[in-house]
């Protein structure tokens, strides 16, 4: 049964970074690839980017220079970072994994609320 | 950026049926794929590559395409349908998510 929990919720200021951990379990950690997908309250959600098998990682151009994907294969774990934070960045932060870079997503994070507040 | 037009809401009667609508330019170069989201949780496939139901999904839940819409269609709607619907496609530079349709059942 594949699993991916995330790490808790997080409360950061403007300016700030915050990283995001989603843990897998159940697969083969290195066969998939784990994409990272926003939702701003009350809002549709927003594909930030992904880490391949290999470790390569590719970002939507909205979040280029700001955002960092990484992985340590020997926890199965995937992180995602994102600095600068600004308000517009609270909101409900998903891992997703997919068989492939272009293929859908078929098992999703619980999700983790990042609330940025002065 | 790609940009994939979805209705805000649409209503339905429980027993009738459904169908969301996912407008793109030349939508039909591309492989549609359906998530529904319940309030509070995360999003779950549907249906992948325009038309097929991902594992555990009713076979009331159907997709199409035609032209630049896809289409999602949900049969005998219940109760338990209730939430949003998201479609998304690959663009060749990134996924990118339709704006979203909230599926109330009367």
């Amino acid at each position: 049964q594949v699993q991916l929990v995330q790490s808790g919720a997080e409360v950061k200021k403007p300016g700030a970074s915050v990283r995001v951990s989603c843990k897998a379990s159940g697969s083969t950690f290195t066969s998939y690839y784990l994409h990272w997908v926003r939702q701003a309250p009350g809002q549709g959600l927003e594909w930030m980017g992904v880490i391949n098998p290999g470790g390569g990682s590719t970002y939507a151009q909205s979040f280029q220079g700001r955002v960092s994907m990484t992985r340590d294969t020997s926890t199965s774990t995937v992180y995602m970072e994102l600095s600068s934070l600004r308000s517009e960045d609270t909101a409900v932060y998903y891992c997703a994994r997919g068989p492939g870079d272009l293929n859908p997503f078929d098992h999703w994070g619980q999700g983790t609320l990042v609330t940025v507040s002065s | 950026s790609y940009v994939l037009t979805q209705p805000p809401s649409v209503s339905v009667a429980p027993g009738k049926t459904v169908t969301i609508t996912c407008g793109g330019n030349n939508i039909g170069n591309n492989n549609v794929h359906w998530y529904q989201q319940k309030p509070g949780q995360a999003p779950v496939l549907v249906i992948y590559y325009d038309n097929n139901r991902h594992s555990g999904i009713p076979e009331r839940f159907s997709g199409s395409k035609s032209g630049n819409t896809a289409t999602l269609t949900i049969s005998r709607v219940e109760a338990g349908d209730e939430a949003d619907y998201y479609c998304q496609v690959w663009d060749g530079s990134g996924h990118v998510f339709g704006t979203g349709t909230q599926v109330t059942v009367l």
